[in-house]
């Protein structure tokens, strides 16, 4: 089955600055790529997706890249805010009908 | 719009006993659910696809015969946790997906097996 490696998983950046965060996927049929947000004590919202025929995705202070070839997608968080601290999770979708989730990675946004 | 609830919140019960989790889709109907298992401080870990009418598809290394899955309508997807034991205390969220790419997730209940 697939499997999502994400990196890393503890990051801490100084509000203003841009945090990215890594994924890599080992099955080539996955063609979607979700972002979620999950707040504390809160259920994952999607942030961001991309698919597997686009390369790049922006929407506002948020991005994705995905990189087919070498199996890896990123989130790029630009001018970060204190509520953007949560934890992030990326997830690969080789079906449609199953979603594997990477470990997660929690974000602190220092003020 | 795109609310998904889920019922309990939060159970206790004892070992050997069932419990039943509801999954509910308020204002769509969700023609795929999915549940997955979440421990403190980690992923979601994807247990099994399910569609209306049709039997649930359990990934490796879920057992079939002790979370039982069903989707008996577009709105409502059940996950009964039979014969439970210690090791199965965890929080379950569902989630449901309309047609499109994007699944809606519901707040989890927290299952503690005593």
């Amino acid at each position: 089955g697939e499997n999502v490696e994400q990196h890393p998983s503890t990051l801490s950046v100084q509000e203003g600055d841009s945090a990215v965060i890594k994924c890599t996927y080992s099955d080539s049929a996955s063609n979607y790529f979700p972002w979620y947000k999950q707040e504390l004590g809160k259920r994952p919202q999607l942030i961001i997706d991309i698919r597997s025929n686009v390369g790049e995705k922006k929407d506002q202070r948020i991005a994705v890249t995905l990189n087919k070839t070498a199996k890896h997608f990123s989130l790029h968080i630009t001018e970060t805010q204190p509520e953007d601290s949560a934890v992030y999770f990326c997830a690969a979708s080789p079906t449609g009908n199953q979603f594997y989730f990477g470990t997660g990675t929690s974000l602190t946004v220092i003020p | 719009g795109a609310v998904v609830s889920q019922h309990p919140s939060w159970v206790i019960c004892k070992s050997g006993t069932s419990v039943k989790i509801e999954c509910r889709s308020l204002d769509f109907q969700a023609t795929t659910m999915f549940w997955y298992r979440q421990f403190p401080k980690q992923s979601l870990m994807l247990m099994a696809t399910s569609n209306e009418g049709s039997k649930a598809t359990y990934e490796q290394g879920v057992e079939k015969d002790k979370f039982l899955i069903n989707h008996a309508s577009l709105t409502l997807s059940t996950l009964t946790v039979t014969s439970a034991h210690p090791e199965d205390s965890s929080f379950y969220i569902c989630s449901a997906r309309q047609g499109g790419d994007e699944q809606y997730f519901g707040p989890g209940t927290r299952l503690t097996v005593t």
